[in-house]
């Protein structure tokens, strides 16, 4: 079936702007969750979603961060007055629900802040 | 706090030999998870494995195989007879119950081990 799918795949905007990057994760997984990878670095845990709840957010980075999920399908990480400091791939995986499940993971957006 | 370190920044090698990409980690949890993912240059992760505490047994896959040993918080993933189309960066993860429910993890994952496998 189909795996996990995010747009845009490369986005480039300038400092201040806001951007939203969308994710849409395999049919029937009712966990997703959002992570952020630096140029040579490992993944940075965002925030994850259960269902359409978002029980830890502790992750995001700034108030400028925020997510959402509707449907228990279709999530959106949207990032307000942009800074350079958040270009990154920003990558999205989701699983089922329990605990142990493994992650499916995305191909990611590549975000670029000028 | 949960840790994952993968001390091999980069390795090389030529095709056909084997190597074994290092992973060691640290949490307080007695019920955890490890995985391994591969990300080519595409970018894309790749499921590779994922192992329960519970059970310390190698595992083999093909080229692959993984040792696991709880006495010293290792995770180690060997590849044999290596070829080129292995050549990606490794990333170990470790998972984190998150919440009361026990409904999904985070993963917190090593900064990953650049593999070039050259002819």
């Amino acid at each position: 079936g189909a795996g996990v799918s995010q747009s845009p795949s490369n986005k480039v905007t300038e400092k201040g702007k806001d951007v939203e990057l969308r994710c849409d994760p395999i049919s029937g997984h009712t966990a997703l969750y959002w992570y952020r990878q630096r140029l040579g670095q490992g993944l940075e845990f965002l925030i994850y979603f259960q269902g359409n709840s978002a029980p830890d957010k502790s992750g995001l980075p700034s108030d400028r961060f925020s997510a959402e999920r509707t449907g228990e399908s279709v999530s959106t990480l949207t990032i307000q007055r942009t800074q350079q400091e958040d270009s990154a791939v920003y990558l999205c995986a989701s699983s089922l629900e329990v605990f142990e499940e493994t992650q499916y993971f995305g191909p990611g957006t590549r975000l670029l802040v000028l | 706090a949960q840790k994952v370190t993968q001390a091999q920044t980069e390795i090389s090698v030529v095709e056909k030999e084997d190597v074994t990409l290092d992973c060691v980690y640290e949490t307080r949890d007695t019920t955890y998870y490890l995985f391994w993912y591969k990300q080519p240059p595409s970018g894309e992760l790749v499921f590779l494995i994922r192992r329960n505490s519970f059970d310390e047994q190698n595992e083999i896959s093909g080229r692959y195989s993984w040792n696991f040993q709880k006495s010293t918080s290792s995770f180690n993933f060997t590849i044999t007879a290596s070829q080129v189309v292995d050549s990606a960066v490794y990333f170990c993860a470790l998972s984190e119950a998150l919440g009361f429910t026990g409904g999904g993890n985070k993963l917190t994952f090593g900064t990953g081990t650049q593999l070039k496998v050259e002819l």
